[in-house]
């Protein structure tokens, strides 16, 4: 089974551009997690879906950052407008729904604003 | 709310003497689990450790922890730290199938 997927790997934005981060989870997991990782702060979890539809979304992170669920099989995560200190590694991870089960990690877009 | 601590930020010890990270929680609810996860450089996180289960020792890859719901701690452990072992390691907590995760901690093990 393919893992979770990430595209792109690396993003270089302008400071004000538009980005969106994609994210493809392991087939058959209905949870699915975006998060934010720096140095200082660690993992930030940005949102959580279940089978689609929105469980949490990271108050902080409401501003400029918008995940979506397209389908079962597809998320993307927007930051509009992008700002210097969103540069961080930004992580999908998904897993089953029920139960003691753990989160499978993407690889993460290392996302650079200038 | 829940919350992970872990009190090392860095921890460097010597090839082939044990090492120990620290994590204890605080929450008001049921807890389903508690993970380690470690993450290797360029590397995405993966889980190390689970467990549900008070004072049982869980163990995999030489590492070893376990969860004492008496004093709220989940601490990692290994006998014998390897060169490989080096890498970002961290203690969470999962509550309705969100993780909550510590602030990590960088292990460095030297020659």
């Amino acid at each position: 089974d393919a893992g979770v997927t990430q595209t792109p790997r690396h993003e270089v934005a302008e400071k004000g551009q538009t980005i969106i981060l994609k994210c493809e989870p392991v087939s058959g997991h209905n949870d699915l997690f975006w998060y934010r990782q720096t140095k200082i702060q660690g993992l930030e979890l940005l949102s959580y879906f279940r089978s689609k539809s929105l469980m949490e979304d990271g108050g902080a992170f409401k501003d400029r950052f918008k995940a979506e669920m397209l389908n079962s099989s597809f998320s993307t995560l927007k930051i509009q407008p992008t700002e210097p200190k969103d540069s961080a590694v930004y992580l999908c991870a998904s897993s089953l729904e029920l139960g003691a089960y753990e989160q499978y990690f993407g690889p993460g877009t290392r996302l650079t604003v200038l | 709310g829940d919350s992970v601590t872990q009190t090392e930020g860095l921890v460097t010890v010597t090839e082939g003497l044990p090492v120990k990270l620290n994590c204890t929680y605080q929450t008001t609810y049921l807890t389903i689990a508690f993970f380690w996860y470690v993450q290797y450089l360029n590397e995405a996180p993966q889980v190390l450790l689970k467990s549900s289960t008070d004072n049982k020792r869980t163990e995999h890859q030489g590492f070893h922890a376990t969860l004492h719901k008496s004093s709220s701690s989940f601490h990692l452990q290994k006998s014998s730290a390897q060169l490989s072992d080096s890498a970002l390691y961290y203690c969470a907590l999962r509550y309705y199938n969100v993780l909550y995760f510590g602030s990590g901690t960088k292990l460095t093990v030297e020659p």
